[in-house]
């Protein structure tokens, strides 16, 4: 089966380093994503990652372990704006399709 | 370029009766998924569909049908509703050579 765990809700200051991880079990693995979503907004794209190892774009970092079946984003200098929900979604290529499977996701609380 | 668009934004409708939804991709991009999102559940994949064919399928009953045209508009239909359908349904559009997937902003259902 398929299986994404993330955290509830975490509550970081403004200016601050914050972490959302993420652990995944699938097969067919083909990629991670991170997506914000705003309330009452649809989800954004954040990164993806393929290969293991860090992809840094801006204040935002995702790291993959595929052997742990592990990721985090990595949100630096954070910003009130940062508040929102944070989904890990994992794409499974068994079939010739995609087929994404969201977590939960992680709701981000950012205080001045 | 225009966004993934779906029409219409809001819908109310009765138990027993059905529902069809639209969305129109990305120009160029020709594969569109559907997901239904609760507050309990989170974002599900319903199914995704690419040059008018369906690739993969998530676990919903047959009361939940798509098709895709040969424009990549597709549309999804949810038959005999229960209030448990009362959901925000987004699609969303990928091309072949990306693999981030691009969300309009959702067909807010409620089912009485």
């Amino acid at each position: 089966g398929q299986n994404i765990d993330q955290p509830t809700e975490m509550t970081a200051t403004e200016g601050a380093i914050v972490q959302i991880n993420c652990t995944y079990q699938t097969s067919g693995f083909n990629g991670l994503f991170w997506y914000q979503q705003h309330a009452g907004e649809a989800p954004t794209f954040l990164s993806y990652n393929v290969l293991d190892g860090l992809e840094e774009k801006g204040r935002f970092s995702s790291f993959l372990s595929r052997s742990k079946g592990y990721s985090y984003l990595l949100l630096k200098e954070l910003q009130m704006k940062d508040s929102a929900s944070y989904l890990c979604a994992v794409r499974d290529g068994r079939g010739g399709g995609f087929k994404t499977i969201f977590g939960a996701g992680t709701r981000l609380f950012v205080k001045a | 370029k225009a966004g993934v668009t779906q029409t219409p934004r809001y819908l109310i409708k009765t138990r027993g009766q059905q529902v069809t939804l639209s969305c129109s991709p990305i120009s160029g991009h020709r594969s569109v998924s559907w997901y239904q999102q609760t507050p309990g559940q989170g974002l599900q994949f319903l199914f995704e569909y690419f040059s008018e064919t369906q690739r993969n399928k998530g676990n919903f009953p047959g009361r939940f049908s798509g098709r895709q045209f040969s424009n990549s508009r597709s549309e999804m239909n949810v038959s005999t509703l229960e209030l448990g359908d009362s959901a925000l349904y987004l699609c969303a559009s990928s091309g072949q050579e990306t693999y981030e997937q691009y969300f309009g902003p959702g067909t807010r259902l409620t089912v009485t």
